[in-house]
């Protein structure tokens, strides 16, 4: 399969724990994107890479979020003191650099925080 | 600042006619728009996107077109079928295209009864 995939696919924690998510986007795809989405909602912006380099963060990311994508393959991103608020689901979506920018998504991370 | 709405929530139609589904925006001048379809549980998937300077595009059964006067777009799948039931999403660019962060409506619902 050669399309985007993400681990895990749900997660349970609790309270003030940390977890990591982590994306690998389609091979020759070179900006990944990271989305939050709450039921009923679409999907939310949070972080975006070119290659290597994170272009852009959110407001909605806070200090306890973190994304990294060494080498500019597969990206983690990390939340830190979980809390209750942070239950969602984690959409990660790689595209190509161009004109054209549709992008193409992963199954998501399903976060439920207790 | 930027928002989008998509006017229904919900959209029940007969199998074999045509739904339309609604996008709107305000305090914006997008390069382009995207539909995407979500199934329950499953990331967003693309359809079609149309640029600032197309009226219509056609894929197969899908027609989107796009009126930067009026700040719409309307989605039509024609000859509708079950299988078209799922969520669907429009979402714009919101930094003149240049880096493909996109912001989501909420979606429609639509079901297709047969």
């Amino acid at each position: 399969d050669t399309g985007v995939s993400q681990d895990p696919r749900h997660k349970i924690t609790k309270r003030g724990q940390n977890v990591t998510f982590r994306c690998d986007p389609i091979s020759e795809h070179n900006r990944l994107y990271w989305y939050r989405q709450t039921l009923g909602q679409g999907p939310e912006f949070l972080t975006y890479f070119q290659n290597e380099a994170q272009l852009e963060k959110s407001r909605l990311l806070s200090d306890r979020f973190s994304a990294e994508r060494p080498k500019g393959s597969f990206s983690t991103l990390e939340i830190q003191r979980t809390e209750q608020g942070d239950s969602a689901m984690y959409l990660c979506a790689s595209s190509l650099t161009g004109t054209v920018h549709e992008q193409y998504f992963g199954p998501g991370t399903r976060l439920t925080v207790t | 600042s930027q928002k989008i709405e998509q006017n229904s929530e919900a959209l029940n139609i007969q199998e074999g006619k045509t739904a339309t589904l609604t996008c709107n925006y305000t305090n914006y001048s997008p390069a382009y728009l995207q539909w995407y379809r979500q199934d329950p549980g499953r990331g967003p998937v693309f359809l079609l996107l149309i640029r600032e300077n197309e009226k219509e595009k056609r894929k197969e059964r899908l027609k989107v077109t796009f009126d930067t006067t009026l700040k719409q777009s309307l989605f039509h799948i024609t000859a509708s079928q079950p299988a078209d039931s799922a969520t669907y999403l429009c979402a714009l660019d919101y930094d003149g295209g240049s880096q493909g962060n996109l912001i989501f409506g909420k979606g429609t619902k639509l079901s297709v009864k047969p």
